[in-house]
């Protein structure tokens, strides 16, 4: 079946950039995600990526799709405080993109 | 974006009862929803999906006789946990879909925090 890994922990200074790693092992994965989730909130959608698309880019936020790895990265620029929360990476390749498998979850933690 | 919406966001029940959990899509049909459960520090796990009018599709492990999920209209899924537990205690949260192949995004409901004692 579908695996989703991910580092646990990461700790930034404010000010820094983060960047957080993923490696997933479905090769036919499609749509790839990133989801941030806060102290008892459910999950907000950050960025998706095609899984034909190298890079994408939305204001902060960069990802990183290295296919034939199967690895994945979230880069946040300028990191802040608020930023601090669970950030999970998933894949779908049903198509419908709504059934997904999640990575562990890394917890940023931004420190001043 | 589309607006999914849980209800409660938090419940305390006592062992043996019933607990009902509801998932509507606010602006949009969701033809599927799926459920999910997230243990403390752990992933979201996918439990099951639901599709408007017919009966849900479990995943491996879990008891589709204590979990039971309700689908019955386009904007409503329901997951009732049966004589609750405490190791039933955890995260319950619900994602919908219009079940178009050009939807490239799962909206999520804001999750249930499920405490049995």
């Amino acid at each position: 079946g579908e695996d989703v890994e991910q580092s646990l922990f990461l700790s930034v200074r404010e000010g820094d950039s983060s960047v957080i790693n993923c490696t997933y092992t479905d090769s036919s994965s499609t749509y790839l995600y990133w989801y941030k989730q806060e102290p008892g909130a459910g999950l907000q959608l950050l960025t998706y990526i095609f899984s034909n698309m190298d890079m994408k880019q939305d204001q902060r936020l960069t990802v990183l799709l290295n296919k034939k790895d199967k690895h994945l990265s979230l880069r946040i620029a300028d990191t802040q405080t608020g930023d601090s929360a669970i950030y999970f990476c998933a894949e779908s390749h049903t198509g419908t993109a709504s059934k997904l498998t999640f990575g562990t979850g890394t917890r940023l933690q931004v420190t001043l | 974006g589309a607006v999914v919406s849980q209800h409660p966001s938090r419940v305390i029940c006592k062992s043996g009862t019933s607990v009902k959990i509801e998932c509507r899509s606010l602006d949009f049909q969701a033809t599927t929803m799926f459920w999910y459960r997230q243990f403390p520090k752990q992933s979201l796990m996918l439990m099951a999906t639901s599709n408007e009018g017919s009966k849900a599709t479990y995943e491996q492990g879990v008891e589709k006789d204590k979990f039971l999920i309700n689908h019955a209209s386009l904007t409503l899924s329901t997951l009732t946990v049966t004589s609750a537990h405490p190791e039933d205690s955890s995260f319950y949260i619900c994602s919908a879909g219009t079940g178009d192949d050009m939807n490239t995004e799962a909206f999520f409901g804001q999750g249930t925090r499920l405490t049995v004692v």
